[in-house]
C-alpha cells in the first residue's frame, strides 16, 4: 500500500490567513493526489484533484501543487466556513489510502 | 444531477455479516471509466477506503479487510452492494459510498458521496 502523510495533525489559524497542508506519498504517485474538506457530521467534500485542479463549484482560495511525492493544498485566505477537517487521498494505486487528516481550528 | 445514497442496517452482531447497498442515479456504471467505492470512517478518525468497482466489473479491495469483503454490481437497478463478513466491534463506523471517474493512469478523486450511514456492531 502507498502510505500518505500529512502534516501538520492539527493547526489553529485566523481568518484572513493563508494557509498551507502538506501530504506526502510513500512512493511516487504522479499527479493523482485529492484534497477532501469534511465537517463534523457531513461526508466528505472533494475540493482539488489530480494535484492541481479545482474541482467545480470550490472557491478559488482553495489551491493545490505538487507531483511525485509532495503535494500541498493552500487556502489563501481563510473564511468562517473554512474550519474543518483536511484529508489529502491518492488515487494512482489500489487501495487508494487516504491520509490521517489536518484539523484546521480557530486561533 | 449525481446522487447516492447507502441503506442497509444501522446494527449488527459481532461475527455477524453486513449487507450496504449503495442506490444511485445520474450516472450509469457500464459508462467507461466510471466507478464506485465504499469508504468508511470510525467515530472520531479517519477516513478508510475499503473496495472500489469499476465499469467493467472490475473489483478491488483493501488488502488489510480483502477477505472479507465482496463488492458486486446491478446496473440495471444502478446498484452497487457491499458485503463484509465476520463483524467486530472494531468494523464500527460511518460506511459511505462515492462515484469516482478514471483517466489513463489513475482517479480523478470521490467527486460525489452519499450521506453515509452509521453501523454499530455490538452484542
Amino acid at each position: 500500500d502507498i502510505q500518505m502523510t500529512q502534516s501538520p495533525s492539527s493547526l489553529s489559524a485566523s481568518v484572513g490567513d493563508r494557509v498551507t497542508i502538506t501530504c506526502r506519498a510513500s512512493q511516487s504517485i504522479s499527479s493523482y493526489l485529492n484534497w477532501y474538506q469534511q465537517k463534523p457530521g457531513k461526508a466528505p467534500k472533494l475540493l482539488i484533484y489530480a494535484a492541481s485542479s479545482l474541482q467545480s463549484g470550490v472557491p478559488s482560495r482553495f489551491s493545490g501543487s505538487g507531483s511525485g511525492t509532495d503535494f500541498t493544498l493552500t487556502i489563501s485566505s481563510l473564511q468562517p466556513e473554512d474550519f474543518a477537517t483536511y484529508y489529502c487521498q491518492q488515487s494512482y494505486s489500489t487501495p487508494d489510502t487516504f491520509g490521517q487528516g489536518t484539523r484546521l481550528e480557530i486561533k | 444531477q449525481i446522487t447516492l445514497k447507502e441503506s442497509g442496517p444501522t446494527l449488527v452482531k459481532p461475527t455477524q455479516t453486513l449487507t450496504l447497498t449503495c442506490t444511485f442515479s445520474g450516472f450509469s456504471l457500464s459508462t467507461s471509466g466510471v466507478g464506485v467505492g465504499w469508504i468508511r470512517q470510525p467515530p472520531g478518525k479517519a477516513l478508510e477506503w475499503l473496495a472500489l468497482i469499476y465499469w467493467d466489473d472490475d473489483k478491488r479491495y483493501s488488502p488489510s479487510l480483502k477477505s472479507r469483503l465482496t463488492i458486486t454490481k446491478d446496473t440495471s437497478k444502478n446498484q452497487v452492494v457491499l458485503t463484509m463478513t465476520n463483524m467486530d466491534p472494531v468494523d464500527t463506523a460511518t460506511y459511505y459510498c462515492a462515484h469516482i471517474e478514471y483517466e489513463h493512469a489513475g482517479g480523478l478523486g470521490f467527486d460525489y458521496w452519499g450521506q453515509g450511514t452509521l453501523v454499530t456492531v455490538s452484542s
